[in-house]
This record gives structure tokens, sequence and C-alpha cells, in this order.
């Protein structure tokens, strides 16, 4: 079965930088999340979308800001990056009618190191 | 959000059954309750999920108690691979994020 789509899988950035993270979800989920989970941590909830909309915002940094596609495909785009923010970046994706609740389906992750 | 409350750690013989428990006192009627598991490096894998009835799978057991307030992740033969943390969560309604604890770290043992 297909799975949710990360890239990159590792990235690594000076201070100040920039980077772009990218979640494929899988066909026919219309909801994505995204997760922070820092050395040690729980995932912390950052951001999701429905239907292309912002649907909810968590703890997500002004530095960051995240969009969903036509094609409901997701950005994180990530500026001024701190050293803080080196993590694992979940994305995980979901959709209505999955006998109740709302199972989400996580992707790999993207490990963030910021130097 | 209501708030679940798990042991911070478990340990268990590999072959053995393990017995998740997860004590969640303020759920609400329409909560689901979710079990993943993570293990290091890895994204959150989805376990099971219910909301009143004990719920089955290939992968475990969900006992959930009469009044809710509870619920058991049962790991019928726990092996090796079953070593992961494993974070029970509530869910209200469609499309709301998942607010992870802190979790079970579960030891299989050889």
């Amino acid at each position: 079965a297909a799975g949710v789509i990360q890239s990159p899988r590792h990235l690594i950035k000076e201070k100040r930088e920039t980077a772009t993270l990218k979640c494929y979800p899988i066909p026919r989920h219309d909801t994505v999340y995204w997760y922070q989970q820092g050395p040690g941590q729980d995932p912390q909830f950052l951001i999701s979308f429905y239907e292309k909309m912002q649907s909810d915002k968590g703890s997500i940094p002004d530095r960051f800001s995240a969009q969903q596609f036509s094609d409901y495909h997701s950005e994180l785009n990530m500026s001024s990056l701190e050293l803080g923010d080196s993590a694992l970046y979940f994305c995980a994706s979901s959709r209505p009618g999955q006998g109740g609740g709302d199972t989400q389906y996580f992707g790999p992750g993207t490990r963030l190191t910021v130097l | 959000d209501a708030k679940t409350t798990q042991p911070n750690s478990m340990e268990s013989n590999e072959e053995e059954p393990v017995h998740l428990p997860c004590n969640h006192s303020t759920i609400s009627g329409t909560d689901y309750i979710h079990w993943y598991r993570q293990l290091p490096s890895q994204g959150p894998e989805y376990v099971i999920h219910g909301l009143t009835s004990n719920v089955n799978n290939r992968m475990a057991s969900l006992a959930i108690a009469e009044d809710r307030k509870s619920s058991t992740l049962i790991l019928h033969r726990a092996t090796l691979r079953d070593a992961a943390v494993y974070y029970c969560i509530l869910s209200r309604n469609y499309g709301q994020n998942f607010v992870f604890g802190p979790g079970t770290r579960l030891s299989v043992l050889p």
C-alpha cells in the first residue's frame, strides 16, 4: 500500500538559511498534518491543512509557513533557521470515512540539522 | 484536550503477552482512543483505535473499560521488533491534531 512520502529524508543547513520540506500524502487523503520532534522529545503538532486550507495551528514559529497544493501535497517552509530547529519533521495524512475517528498515517520524517 | 496517562516504561519477555495501560479519565463521549508506536528515528506507526467496543486487528487488541476512562493495548506475543514507545492518544473530531504524551517505552527481553 502507498504510504506518506517525505523529501528530503535528511537536510543539513546553516543558521539563518532557509529550508523547504515536502510531503506527499497517501492518494485520496485530503488532510495533511506537520509535527516536529526534537531530540528526546515527543512529536509536537505544528500545522494542518484540509482541502488546501489551513485547518489548525499549533506551536509553529512565525518563521515557518506551510501550504497545501492542488494535488494535496504540502510544503513546510522554514526561514532564518536556528540551532533549535534541528529536529525530525513528520508529515501525516488522513481522510474521512476510515472507520471512525481520524487515523493519521505518518511519513518516515525529514531529519533537519542546523549547524 | 482530554489527557492520557501512561506508565513511563514497561518490560516484557519475548513471546509473552504484554498489556499496556492508558488512563483517560476526562475522555468525552465522542473521543476515539488511538494507539501508535514509534521506533527510534521512525515515524509514528498506527496500531489500533476504538470508540467503545473492544477491537482486534493483526497487530494487537484494544480493550476499553466500560466507563471508557481507561484502555489497554494488548500485544499477544511480544517480539523484539515490538520494542518501541507506545502512545495512547485521544482524538475528538476528524481533522483534529494529535497530542502526544510521554508514552510508554516498551523493552522486550530475549
